[in-house]
């Protein structure tokens, strides 16, 4: 069965730095993985998806990895300002799904802080 | 781009009212899905559709109904409200192939059931 777990659960920086947000999961039979962010009430937003033949995909200051083999994939958020602070999620789409449901796995996500 | 539209964005049910949680795409995805949210637990998939006249169940569909009678519209309703289903509610929508699936969401429902 897939799971999905994200390190930290929670992260607080100071704004400027670089950070990392980790993303593991236990079956690598994996279609993509995408990376979303959540803010407080709000909805999902993507940030990036990665193929599973990927390696990595980036934008702006965003750059996600992905080593379907070992089962991680990171958000590396470089610069990091106020306006990053929300959830991050995770979510695997398994490729051993039984029928059409494309669904997701998720990860609880890690709830990062940047402080001025 | 309007994207994926959600409403109502906030509810409030009494036990055993009934309401349908509306969801709207204007992308033209095939694939359409209703997720829940709840804390701890990550979101959980309710109904799916894989395009208009075909729905089917997800993880936890029981007390839940859906229908798709055209490719833009995918309403979620609840029979008969109960406070277990209090939670968060997406809608989410992509297109049917497995590699290029991006999944785009809707802004969410909060429903509280008391």
């Amino acid at each position: 069965k897939q799971e999905v777990t994200q390190i930290p659960a929670a992260l607080s920086v100071p704004e400027g730095e670089n950070l990392v947000l980790n993303c593991s999961f236990t079956d690598s039979a994996i279609y993509n993985l995408q990376w979303f962010r959540q803010d407080p009430g709000k909805g999902l937003t993507s940030l990036l998806l990665i193929q599973s033949s990927q390696r990595e995909q980036t934008s702006g200051r965003l750059n996600a990895s992905l080593d379907k083999s070992s089962g991680r994939s990171t958000l590396y958020i470089a610069a990091s300002q106020p306006g990053d602070s929300a959830t991050y999620l995770c979510a695997v789409r398994p490729a051993a799904d039984a029928g059409n449901n494309r669904k997701l796995i998720w990860g609880l996500g890690t709830s990062l802080a940047v402080n001025p | 781009n309007a994207g994926v539209t959600q409403t109502p964005k906030f509810q409030v049910l009494k036990t055993g009212q009934s309401m349908t949680l509306q969801c709207a795409q204007d992308m033209n995805h095939e694939y359409m899905s209703w997720y829940r949210q709840d804390p701890g637990m990550g979101l959980r998939l309710i109904h799916y559709s894989v395009g208009a006249g075909i729905t089917d169940q997800g993880e936890v569909p029981n007390g839940y109904n859906v229908s798709r009678s055209t490719t833009e519209d995918f309403p979620l309703r609840l029979l008969s409200a109960a406070p277990s289903q209090t939670s968060v509610y997406f809608c989410a929508s992509s297109y049917s192939g497995h590699m290029n699936t991006e999944a785009f969401f809707g802004q969410g429902t909060r429903l509280t059931v008391v």
